[in-house]
């Protein structure tokens, strides 16, 4: 059974950092893509990153662009979001996700962590 | 960047009711949408990929259709258990956007 697991968030101060991980079983990681979606309170959803199975390539929305990096650990079937300066509108759920094929976004997802940005 | 405009943003309907939620591209997608239902304190679940294909384990009540510009979502009869929020979401082309959501709510 394929299962995304993530971790990591928590309350942090404007201007701060933090790192959220996803940890992916139940298939093999290194053949998918896989994706960062963010939803804040009451709000709609929103694409936050995509990586490529390499890695090599990484996708982002100007929202974010320059402030998160996705990165990911094939050996350790992990996919990262380090998230630097961040802002009171960056808080939401966290969600990551796994490609179908790589026109196939989003075909399954994790349960989300909590980022909450905040002094 | 493509928009996706998603109506209605909420809808009530009753139980057996057929019901459609339609989304409409800024520009040409050909068919790289998705579907997605999301219930209260839930991750979203894609239903439908490619604009019409049911997702393995979606009951056959859910379609989808369009291409181009303009998509549609179809709940051939209302179940209990669908009411929720209803994504689409383009893929396309970077940066992937979501429409605003449509709310099906219990007349």
């Amino acid at each position: 059974e394929v299962q995304l697991v993530e971790s990591g968030g928590g309350l942090v101060q404007p201007g701060g950092s933090l790192r959220l991980s996803c940890a992916a079983s139940g298939f093999t990681f290194s053949n998918y893509g896989m994706a960062w979606v963010r939803q804040a309170p009451g709000k709609g959803l929103e694409w936050v990153s995509t990586t490529s199975a390499s890695g090599g390539n990484t996708y982002y929305p100007d929202s974010v662009k320059g402030r998160f990096v996705i990165s990911r650990d094939n050996s350790e079937n992990t996919l990262y979001l380090q998230m630097n300066s961040l802002r009171a509108e960056d808080t939401a759920v966290y969600y990551c996700a796994k490609y179908e094929f790589d026109s196939s976004p989003l075909e399954i997802w994790g349960h989300g962590t909590m980022v909450t940005v905040s002094s | 960047d493509i928009q996706m405009t998603q109506s209605p943003s909420s809808l009530s309907a009753s139980v057996g009711d057929r019901v459609t939620i339609t989304c409409r591209a800024s520009q040409g997608i050909r068919n790289h949408l998705g579907w997605f239902q999301q219930k209260p304190g839930k991750a979203p679940k894609r239903l439908i990929s490619a604009a019409s294909s049911l997702q393995s384990g979606v009951p056959s009540r859910f379609s989808g259709s369009g291409s181009g510009t303009e998509f549609a979502l179809t709940i051939s009869s209302l179940q209990p258990e669908d009411f929720a929020t209803y994504y689409c979401l383009q893929h396309n082309s970077y940066p992937l956007t979501f429409g605003g959501g449509t709310k099906v709510e219990i007349k």
